[in-house]
């Protein structure tokens, strides 16, 4: 399996902060790769597919990057609606594997 | 706009199957394109990555889970299942059902989630 690892594991941030999440493959997963959001009690959110690709109605403070073994999703602009958990998934190989998970939280 | 809704049964003793339905509306599971998935979530942690149906009943599982896992579809009533067999406590987790692009393994619509409790 490939193993995803996220860092960090939480991130303190303000209202308007750019930040900046990492997700790891343990292989080359090419850009075969997604972010996802999700709130507490809440289905994750897609956000970005293909590692870079804006998924329809998110916008456009949210930015993804990468290939191979390392990405990033960044966050430009902290907005209030943002304060939420963000993971990565692989769909390079099976079994499809998810990040641990990064938690945003108030500073 | 698809939808996709879980229902189970909240509490589950050890040793027991498992069992949620996930009812869609909004679009037929029949229709081509898409992987009906399953994806749990145990508390607290990451999501894991259960299997998924699609063609008509064509299956593909996680091979952590393959050896207790069943996926199936009930057309008529435009819904598909999960069952998971021999359940101890490490299968407590909130389990989402989700559709999934046949061009790529990421969803864009989820159920809600229904949390399952493993306990006697």
């Amino acid at each position: 399996d490939i193993q995803m690892t996220q860092s960090p594991s939480t991130l303190s941030a303000s209202v308007g902060d750019r930040v900046t999440i990492t997700c790891r493959a343990s292989h080359s997963i090419n850009r075969w790769l997604t972010w996802y959001q999700q709130k507490v009690g809440k289905a994750p959110k897609l956000l970005i597919y293909k590692a870079s690709t804006l998924e329809s109605g998110v916008p456009s403070r949210f930015i993804g990057n990468g290939s191979g073994t390392e990405f990033t999703l960044t966050i430009s602009g902290l907005q209030p609606d943002d304060f939420a958990t963000y993971s990565c998934q692989q769909y390079n190989s099976y079994p499809w594997t998810f990040g641990q998970g990064t938690k945003v939280e108030v500073k | 706009q698809v939808q996709l809704q879980e229902s189970g049964p909240g509490l589950v003793k050890p040793s027991q199957t498992l069992s949620v339905i996930c009812t869609v509306s909004g679009g037929s599971i029949s229709s081509g394109g898409y992987y009906w998935s399953w994806i749990r979530q145990h508390p607290g942690k990451g999501l894991e990555w259960i299997g998924y149906i699609y063609d008509s009943g064509a299956t593909f599982y996680n091979p952590s889970l393959r050896s207790r896992v069943t996926i199936s579809e009930d057309t008529s009533n435009n819904q598909f299942s999960l069952h998971l067999t021999s359940v101890t406590a490490a299968d407590t987790a909130v389990y989402y059902c989700a559709r999934h692009k046949r061009t790529g393994g990421y969803s864009s619509h989820w159920g809600q989630g229904t949390l399952v409790t493993v306990s006697s």
